[in-house]
């Protein structure tokens, strides 16, 4: 089956810092994806879909400044936290179809984003 | 603007129980209905709703689409703690990139 691969899986980074993660479609091509933020305890928030060449589309209250999303080609999409604070600290995921409109999508393992 | 409310919260069964697990929704041109299974990590696919009345079926979950009450179950039968799990249930509308509006999830807990 389609596989999505998120790296990494686990992170802790200074305040003020940045941090990038990213998110592969191992065997299939994904025009689009989708970065997913959750707090514990609640569900997931979409942040942004993001397009294979060309801009992210932002969720209402996501600053586009803070999340960088970028999707350079087909199997990659990377989502960069700058200047991290504690209260960015959380659970982020990507997920991606691996047909557009009526594929399954596909959920990578997750980054846990702690900034200290 | 799209929403998505699961019920009950959270639920404490004991093995062998028989759970129903409620999502209504609110969505604009829906497309379709999703169940995941969260654990540690990232969700699992478990169904994907897009007929109502039309049961489908894995193992010991079912799940079945009401369009009319917009609203869709999702059944366990006979738990087991494996079950334990964070299940949440997502809809998607038809509109560009499909994006999926995810409930708040049910936080199930089978004792043994």
């Amino acid at each position: 089956g389609a596989v999505v691969s998120q790296h990494p899986s686990w992170v802790i980074c200074k305040s003020g810092t940045s941090v990038k993660i990213e998110c592969r479609s191992l065997d299939f091509q994904a025009t689009t994806m989708f970065w997913y933020r959750q707090f514990p305890k609640q569900s997931l928030m979409l942040m942004a879909t993001s397009n294979e060449g060309s801009k992210a589309t932002y969720e209402q209250g996501v600053e586009k400044d803070k999340f960088l999303i970028n999707h350079a080609s087909l199997t990659l999409s990377t989502l960069t936290v700058t200047s991290a604070h504690p209260e960015d600290s959380s659970f982020y995921i990507c997920s991606a179809r691996d047909r557009p409109y009526t594929g399954e999508l596909f959920f990578g393992e997750g980054s846990r984003l702690t900034v200290l | 603007e799209d929403k998505v409310v699961q019920s009950p919260l959270s639920l404490v069964v004991h093995e062998g129980d028989t759970v129903t697990l409620n999502c209504s929704y609110e969505v604009t041109n829906f497309r379709s209905l999703l169940w995941y299974k969260q654990e540690k990590k990232a969700p699992t696919f478990l169904f994907m709703l897009t007929s109502s009345g039309i049961e489908k079926k894995s193992g010991r979950l079912s799940s079945i689409l009401d369009k009319k009450e917009l609203s869709s179950i999702l059944n366990i039968t006979a738990t087991q703690t494996g079950d334990s799990a964070i299940y949440l249930c997502a809809v998607e509308g038809l509109e560009y990139g499909n994006k999926l509006v995810f409930g708040a999830g049910t936080i199930l807990r089978v004792k043994s």
